[in-house]
């Protein structure tokens, strides 16, 4: 495995409310990403980071924000959900044990259900 | 507008023969490629690669072509094989970049 970690893997929750996902790697990569997969849409990227407390938007940023404190975790906060989130959600790194340095190597996915 | 096209949501194939998937970008900028597989309730796994310095990539049963003044790229599979049935996608980025854009993806059915 690479060493990527989602948690939590699965969540139900009401609309209005907060939530965090995580992503934790053992890689020590720079790079990581959040991309939301959706039928008919594939993987857009939500938001990425290129190092500590340097975060970019991505394709769907509205709604979410990021933090990354520490190399290996980076966080997906929902403020407010919204059954639009409802989705699968994927963190990835550039890189991996068993992949090239310029290769995304993805998480097992976050699953959100927005009542 | 879809930077990353993939116009066949599905496909099947008999077991043994060739699948082909297709993929067109639109974006001239676009000069890396990478082919994912997933599987449900797993995450995508990389496949392949390919670079706008070459036509061809090959590793074992895949080969992936570029086609650059058509902007379009294929992945091959042969022969396939009932495992091979998963969601592909097609993702692209510049500057052999660390961003890539993905795109909707073709469910591959391979028929026993």
């Amino acid at each position: 495995d690479a060493g990527i970690t989602q948690s939590p893997r699965h969540k139900v929750t009401e609309t209005g409310t907060p939530v965090t996902l995580r992503c934790h790697q053992t890689e020590n990569h720079r790079y990581m990403y959040w991309y939301r997969q959706d039928p008919g849409h594939g993987l857009r990227l939500i938001h990425y980071s290129y190092g500590v407390k340097d975060t970019d938007k991505g394709e769907v940023s509205d709604g979410y924000s990021v933090s990354r404190s520490k190399t290996e975790d980076f966080l997906l906060t929902l403020e407010s959900a919204t059954s639009s989130q409802t989705s699968v959600y994927f963190c990835a790194i550039a890189g991996g044990v068993s992949s090239g340095a310029n290769v995304l190597t993805f998480g097992a996915g976050s699953r959100l259900t927005v009542l | 507008d879809q930077q990353v096209k993939q116009n066949s949501p599905s496909l099947s194939v008999q077991e043994g023969r060739i699948s082909i998937l297709n993929c067109d970008y639109t974006n001239s900028m676009f000069d890396y490629f990478l082919w994912y597989k997933k599987y449900p309730a797993e995450g995508p796994t990389f496949l392949i690669s390919i670079s706008s310095i070459k036509d061809k990539n090959e590793d074992g049963r895949f080969t992936v072509f570029l086609n650059k003044s058509a902007k379009h790229l294929s992945l091959h599979i042969v022969p396939s094989q009932p495992g091979d049935s998963a969601v592909y996608f097609c993702a692209a980025s510049h500057n052999y970049g660390q961003n890539f854009v993905f795109g909707p993806g073709t469910r591959l059915s391979v028929l026993p």
